[in-house]
C-alpha cells in the first residue's frame, strides 16, 4: 500500500510568485490534514479535510493561502502571492479515523520563497 | 501559546547506550504524541498516551505521560543506529481535536554504531 505521497518534493520560487503543493492521501482516507514548518519553528496544524469539505481550517495563515480538495481525493495547497515568511516545509497527512492524531505523514514540499 | 519544550534538542551516544529525552509543557493536554522523522520523511506517529502517570512500551522504548498530564518522557534502552532520528512530541488540547496538535521542536537523536 502506498503511503501519503507529495510533490513537489522541493520548490524554490521568487517572492511574489504562486506555487501550487500536491498531496495524495493514502487510498481509502477520507480525512486529510495540512501542515507546516516554518524555519527554526515547530510543526504547525493548517487545515483538515474530510472528504472534499473543509472541516477545519483554522490553522490557515491567512487569505494568500487556498486548499482544495476536489472529489475528495487528493488535495492541493496554493500559495498566492508567495512571501518570504511562507518558506518552510509542508506536511500533509492522511487517517482512515476521524478525530485522532495522524498516523503517517508525507516526506512533504520544502518551499524557498527567495 | 501553548509550548512544548523538548530536550535535549541534539543527542549522539554510542550504540548500546540508554537514554531519555523530554518533552515538558506549562499546559495540561488531553493526550500526547510521539512521533519519530527520519531523513527525507515524514512523521510516523509510534505512540499516543492519555491518562495522566500511563506508561507505554515499544519494543526497547518506553514512554511516560505525566501525572499531570503537562510532561511526557521517552527513554530508550539499548539503543542501536536504527533508532536514529529527530523525535517529536506533540499534545492535543483538551477540548479540541486531537489532529490540532501542538508539537515540540524535536529532539535529533544520532546514534552511532
Amino acid at each position: 500500500e502506498a503511503g501519503v505521497t507529495q510533490f513537489p518534493s522541493h520548490s524554490v520560487i521568487e517572492k511574489g510568485q504562486t506555487v501550487t503543493l500536491r498531496c495524495d492521501p493514502i487510498s481509502g482516507h477520507d480525512n486529510l490534514y495540512w501542515y507546516r514548518r516554518v524555519m527554526g519553528k515547530e510543526i504547525k496544524f493548517l487545515l483538515h479535510f474530510v472528504k472534499e469539505s473543509k472541516q477545519d481550517e483554522s490553522g490557515m495563515p491567512n487569505n494568500r493561502f487556498l486548499a482544495e480538495r476536489t472529489g475528495g481525493t487528493y488535495s492541493t495547497l496554493k500559495v498566492q502571492p508567495a512571501e518570504l515568511e511562507d518558506s518552510g516545509v509542508y506536511f500533509c497527512a492522511s487517517s482512515q479515523i476521524a478525530g485522532g492524531p495522524p498516523r503517517y505523514f508525507g516526506p512533504g514540499t520544502r518551499l524557498t520563497v527567495l | 501559546t501553548q509550548l512544548l519544550e523538548q530536550s535535549p534538542q541534539f543527542l549522539s551516544i554510542q550504540e548500546g547506550e540508554n537514554l531519555t529525552v523530554y518533552c515538558n509543557s506549562s499546559s495540561v493536554f488531553s493526550s500526547l504524541q510521539w512521533y519519530r522523522q527520519e531523513p527525507g520523511e515524514g512523521p510516523v506517529l509510534l505512540v499516543t498516551v492519555v491518562t495522566g502517570g500511563e506508561v507505554k512500551k515499544l519494543k526497547r522504548l518506553t514512554f511516560q505521560f505525566g501525572d499531570a498530564r503537562k510532561d511526557s518522557s521517552l527513554h530508550i534502552t539499548a539503543a542501536q543506529p536504527g533508532d536514529t532520528g529527530l523525535y517529536l512530541c506533540a499534545g492535543a488540547h483538551s477540548g479540541g481535536s486531537n489532529y490540532k496538535l501542538t508539537f515540540g521542536k524535536g529532539t535529533l537523536l544520532t546514534v552511532n554504531p
